[in-house]
């Protein structure tokens, strides 16, 4: 089974804080996301990455940069966290881009304060 | 633009069927996905649609009408366990997936 780990299943930080997301996958997939999830909207893709050293953006990308030095490794950066970036955050991966389903990890909880 | 509508929160018996509705208005169509989510929890991947017509896997099946642009997840033998969120994605021509808010699905005794 893939698993897929995150560092921090809660976090709380104060506003204009640097906050850092890990997430890790065991299964050489050369896909990963990070999306956010919020009450009554879809699931949303702040970045992804198809191979080591790329990243892309996704739908909303303000405020978020993100880092791919491993290919198991994809990290979340908020560089000055403000309160509307209080989310639940989602890493992801999957083994293509066609059709591979993604594999997601347990989830952060930020609250910005 | 893209769009994925799904009911808000629907309502079921233990031991019923239930049917949830997903359409979609994308960019292109490469394949669609449903995924359950418990509360608190990572979404988990159900089901996955490229061609028209019924997919069973116990006793969840999914749907699919391209040319409706419209799939259904049909939930048999219901249990309470089943309680929980149930998301439609939809990959589109660029293999982005599009995400529908989720359906909230709440299992009576």
């Amino acid at each position: 089974d893939v698993k897929v780990t995150q560092s921090s299943r809660y976090l709380v930080k104060r506003t204009g804080e640097k906050v850092f997301l890990e997430c890790v996958q065991d299964m050489d997939h050369e896909n990963m996301f990070w999306y956010r999830q919020d009450p009554g909207l879809g699931l949303r893709l702040i970045y992804f990455s198809y191979d080591v050293k790329m990243k892309e953006k996704g739908d909303i990308p303000e405020g978020y940069s993100v880092s791919r030095e491993k290919k198991e490794r994809f990290s979340l950066i908020l560089e000055s966290a403000s309160t509307n970036q209080t989310s639940m955050y989602l890493c992801a991966s999957s083994h293509d881009r066609e059709v591979s389903p993604l594999h997601f990890g347990n989830g952060t909880r930020l609250t910005v304060t | 633009g893209q769009n994925i509508d799904q009911p808000t929160e629907m309502t079921a018996t233990e031991g019923a069927i239930v049917q949830i509705n997903c359409t979609y208005q994308t960019s292109g169509f490469n394949g669609l996905f449903w995924y359950q989510q418990h509360a608190g929890e990572a979404p988990t991947f159900l089901s996955y649609n490229v061609l028209d017509g019924l997919e069973e896997k116990g006793r969840f099946s999914s749907f699919l009408s391209r040319s409706k642009g419209y799939s259904y997840l049909l939930l048999k033998e219901l249990q309470m366990k089943d309680s929980a969120s149930y998301l439609c994605a939809v990959r589109d021509s660029n293999y982005q997936l599009i995400w529908g808010a989720g359906t909230k699905l709440i299992i009576k005794p």
